[in-house]
């Protein structure tokens, strides 16, 4: 009874490939989110959608494209991995969009470029 | 300038005792703020939502004053298992929210 989880929970690879995290909710939600969170444990959101439609899209290299088949997915892709990617992903989601709402993360996505 | 900013920490506090902290944001229009928590190598979890007037939630008390741009969080009583992160977090728009880096606490025996 998983509220939101997410796959791979590690993720190892080499500079220069493509990979894909995957992320599924079952509370319901309209919004899904995708931070990340760098070795310093900021945590910074890179995209947001709402009903499937993109509505928060930080400055993120054009390498990372998120991607909503319906509203309980949200998937990210990365193309030509860096080293700099290296960090933990976590996942979230929350009811709907608006300043009171509550989010509730996956267990995250450790990501190591080589 | 950081749109939230924490204490760093850590925070090494012996069990029972009174431990206290402070974000500060940038964004004068933020509208709603909460304390998330994080503990280590596992994702952030909703502590309590900060209300204009204050509000408590047990042994964790919140403040907010808008004037000065922060908010506060008073723990009591502390207890071992309240080490962990805390994360400051403030929405300047209806969009999205704006994490601080956290400030860590330990509780010792």
């Amino acid at each position: 009874d998983t509220a939101v989880s997410q796959t791979p929970k590690y993720l190892v690879t080499q500079m220069g490939n493509d990979k894909s995290i995957k992320c599924e909710q079952n509370l319901g939600h309209d919004t899904m989110y995708w931070y990340k969170q760098d070795s310093k444990k900021f945590l910074k959101i890179m995209f947001s959608y709402n009903n499937k439609e993109l509505i928060i899209n930080e400055t993120v290299p054009n390498r990372f494209s998120p991607k909503s088949p319906d509203k309980a997915h949200l998937n990210l892709h990365i193309n030509s991995l860096e080293l700099g990617d290296s960090a933990v992903y976590f996942c979230a989601s929350s009811q709907d969009v608006g300043r009171g709402n509550e989010q509730f993360f996956g267990p995250g996505t450790r990501l190591t470029v080589l | 300038r950081k749109e939230v900013e924490q204490d760093p920490g850590p925070f090494n506090v012996p069990e029972g005792a009174t431990v206290a902290f402070n974000c500060t944001y940038s964004n004068s229009a933020s509208q709603s703020f909460f304390w998330y928590r994080q503990d280590c190598r596992k994702e952030p979890k909703l502590l309590m939502s900060v209300y204009s007037s204050g509000n408590e939630d047990g042994r964790f008390t919140a403040q907010l004053n808008r004037a000065s741009q922060y908010i506060s969080l008073l723990i009591r009583d502390s207890k071992l298992s309240d080490s962990a992160t805390y994360l400051c977090v403030v929405t300047p728009n209806d969009y999205k929210l704006s994490f601080g880096a956290g400030t860590t606490v330990t509780v010792r025996a």
